[in-house]
């Protein structure tokens, strides 16, 4: 069991936007601005797409934002394409004895 | 944006150790923090920990604490993750990956290990 929490699955349309949440407590997300998102794709290493809960490496589709409210943290994509079709998992700071959480990913699917 | 090269897959048996290495392409991992994230077989990411070698701190996950060891070498630039006591559940991809603030910018490639008798 992950220490943060993301739906299994996600999907969308080609053009449509669609959201993820990870949702973590007060020990990791609710307390630090060190929220990260990966993208995926299969047997492919992860990408990072935003760290610090909003900004953006660069390099990265500003089709990719990310939130940040209380302890859940969510990742939106818009214009959805079928590239995007990958796995999506949240990472977070918890903290000087846990120190890295992630969440259990979600996978997207382009519909 | 510095490439990391991991050394090649692995296999295992159980009760042994595996070192994996992580090398900087165009630079060195002594300027870098360095993480170590694993994957196993259709599952999710699991951090395992990392190295600030400038100042040669190490932290690691409790899960693992006593059974990895995570170390850089500055005169090769290449830093290095050992995982003993294998057990066939610590099959998997394990990645290096630089360390800023917690996010994760540069991967390496992956190395598979696989622990089977």
């Amino acid at each position: 069991q992950s220490a943060l929490t993301q739906p299994a699955s996600v999907s969308g349309s080609p053009g449509q936007s669609v959201t993820i949440s990870c949702t973590g407590s007060s020990s990791d997300v609710g307390s630090y601005n060190l929220v990260s998102w990966y993208q995926q794709h299969p047997g492919k290493a992860p990408k990072l797409l935003i760290y610090e809960v909003t900004k953006r490496p660069s390099g990265v589709s500003n089709r990719f934002s990310g939130s940040k409210s209380g302890n859940t943290a969510s990742l939106t994509l818009s214009g959805l394409q079928a590239e995007d079709e990958a796995d999506y998992y949240c990472c977070s700071y918890a903290g000087s004895s846990t120190h890295v959480v992630f969440g259990g990913g979600t996978k997207l699917t382009v519909l | 944006q510095v490439q990391l090269v991991q050394s090649g897959p692995e296999v295992k048996k159980p009760g042994s150790s595996v070192k994996v290495s992580c090398k900087a392409s165009g630079g060195t991992v002594s300027s870098y923090t360095i993480t170590w994230v694993r994957q196993a077989p259709g599952q999710g990411l699991e951090w395992m920990g990392r190295i600030i070698p400038v100042v040669g701190i190490t932290n690691y996950v409790q899960k693992f604490q006593g059974r990895v060891t995570i170390t850089a070498d500055e005169s090769t630039g290449t830093a290095y993750m050992e995982l003993s006591s294998l057990i066939p559940k610590d099959t998997a991809v394990y990645y290096c990956a630089t360390d800023s603030d917690n996010s994760f910018e540069s991967w390496g490639q992956g190395t598979l290990v696989t622990v089977s008798s």
